[in-house]
């Protein structure tokens, strides 16, 4: 699987919208860009997932370079709750050989009141 | 969705001894997984839970050490054997179902915190 860089920490103000980066410039073409968190002393949280066209889902909006060397997932509107640890994860499609997830060190995303 | 429970949520354990962690998935599901976190670190996999065979381990772990069973499509465990304070972590259980919505979301356990003096 394609190693992902993020950064270790961001903050964001509450009501803002939070906007993590995720470089994966070595992603293969059968590999999705895939965003989970983990909020504290829990199991992480599938967020969203894509392949080359933006996304967007109830929870968060992915933004996927033309190239595909990296990405950014939207939190339109941040609030406490968001307060977690994101990975950005790049993995070939469910089922395919090596089709398990594997964890970077993440971002820490702390949202202010 | 898909839910997923642990037993125990936490242990406290003497050094030598081994523990075996449960995990239950409300449907049935592909693929089961095995994932340990270190205090203050990111999820690293043990391995995958096949079932009607072995599991596959990742690099740096072996069965003698996390023997793994997986009898059907719902139900897996982690023992984690002759265990010392480096082994003090959160295992988590993690499974792929391909039937429910989001297709390809992997869905995650609450964890086991185990403590090993």
């Amino acid at each position: 699987d394609a190693k992902t860089t993020q950064p270790p920490s961001m903050d964001c103000a509450e009501g803002r919208a939070a906007n993590l980066p995720c470089n994966h410039s070595t992603i293969s073409g059968n590999e999705y860009v895939y965003w989970y968190r983990q909020i504290h002393s829990q199991g992480p949280q599938y967020i969203i997932h894509g392949l080359k066209n933006n996304e967007t889902n109830e929870m968060a909006s992915l933004i996927i370079t033309e190239d595909r060397k990296s990405s950014t997932l939207i939190l339109p509107h941040a609030t406490l709750r968001d307060t977690a640890v994101y990975y950005c994860i790049v993995r070939v499609a469910q089922g395919a050989s090596g089709s398990r997830l594997t964890f970077g060190e993440g971002t820490q995303l702390t949202v202010n009141p | 969705s898909a839910v997923i429970s642990q037993k125990p949520s936490r242990d406290i354990c003497q050094r030598g001894t081994s523990l075996t962690i449960q995990c239950q998935v409300d449907s049935q599901v592909t693929m089961m997984f095995w994932y340990r976190q270190q205090p203050g670190q990111s999820l690293t996999l043990i391995a995958t839970a096949n079932q009607g065979s072995e599991a596959t381990y990742e690099s740096g772990f072996v069965i003698d050490k996390f023997p793994i069973s997986r009898p059907n499509l719902t139900f897996s465990t982690l023992t984690v054997s002759n265990m010392s304070p480096e082994d003090s972590s959160i295992y988590l259980c993690s499974a792929l179902t391909p039937f429910s919505r989001p297709y390809n979301e992997q869905f995650f356990g609450p964890g086991t915190r185990l403590t090993v003096l």
